[in-house]
């Protein structure tokens, strides 16, 4: 199983900031995806790679960027936040078909 | 299109009483499928995954899933539950789309287990 590793756990911050969202994983793996969910509901892909230099949008149209400059790290961007953005943001590696996901990120927006 | 539902929102169960978590997929290939669990404020932790061979899957925690192709159906199942389990459980299903392969996931089943 990967050992993945998400910070800040919790943000709240207020409109217009400009955030990142760490991701960090341990195990080499070359995929790595970014989710979004609300709460009870189910998740949507907002971004993923498939290596370094990698980066593809997903399914749910998202404000978000990312980057993959390194094998191990994958963060989340957002230039201007908004309330419309408060969700949880969970990331996620494989190196085949099966994904292990890092804690989250929980965020809010005033 | 390549979907998964999850019929149930909620199941309540007792201490000690057996489970068993729907879990149905639409996919034209042979699927890959998983259940994930997660606990508030957590991410997802996975349970078992199903690729091929034995339609019988044991997973960790003591639950396990049946595939079955006729179906389209992947249920999720524990003997006895316990107050430790209650968790929102998602089921998701690997699809290729393109050159791509991404995860579908269903809508997610809360389960509230009563002392």
């Amino acid at each position: 199983e990967a050992d993945i590793y998400q910070t800040p756990r919790y943000l709240v911050i207020g409109t217009g900031k400009k955030i990142t969202l760490e991701c960090s994983q341990t195990m080499g793996h070359d995929k790595m995806y970014w989710y979004q969910q609300d709460p009870g509901m189910e998740l949507h892909l907002i971004h993923y790679s498939y290596g370094v230099n990698s980066t593809e949008k997903g399914d749910l149209s998202s404000e978000s960027t990312v980057s993959r400059i390194r094998t191990e790290h994958f963060p989340l961007t957002l230039e201007s936040a908004r309330p419309s953005h408060t969700s949880q943001y969970l990331c996620a590696s494989s190196e085949s078909y099966t994904q292990y996901f890092g804690p989250g990120t929980r965020l809010t927006v005033l | 299109a390549q979907s998964v539902t999850q019929p149930d929102i909620h199941i309540t169960v007792s201490e000690g009483a057996s489970l068993e978590l729907r879990c149905n997929y639409s996919y034209g290939a042979t699927p890959y499928l998983f259940w994930y669990v997660q606990s508030p404020g957590q991410g997802l932790q996975l349970l078992l995954k199903y690729f091929s061979g034995d339609t019988l899957v044991q997973g960790i925690k003591g639950f396990e899933a049946e595939f079955k192709r006729s179906q389209s159906s992947f249920n999720l199942r524990k003997p006895s539950v316990h107050w430790s389990d209650a968790a929102e459980y998602f089921c998701a299903v690997g699809a290729r789309m393109d050159s791509s392969y991404k995860l579908i996931f269903g809508s997610g089943t809360r389960l509230l287990v009563r002392p």
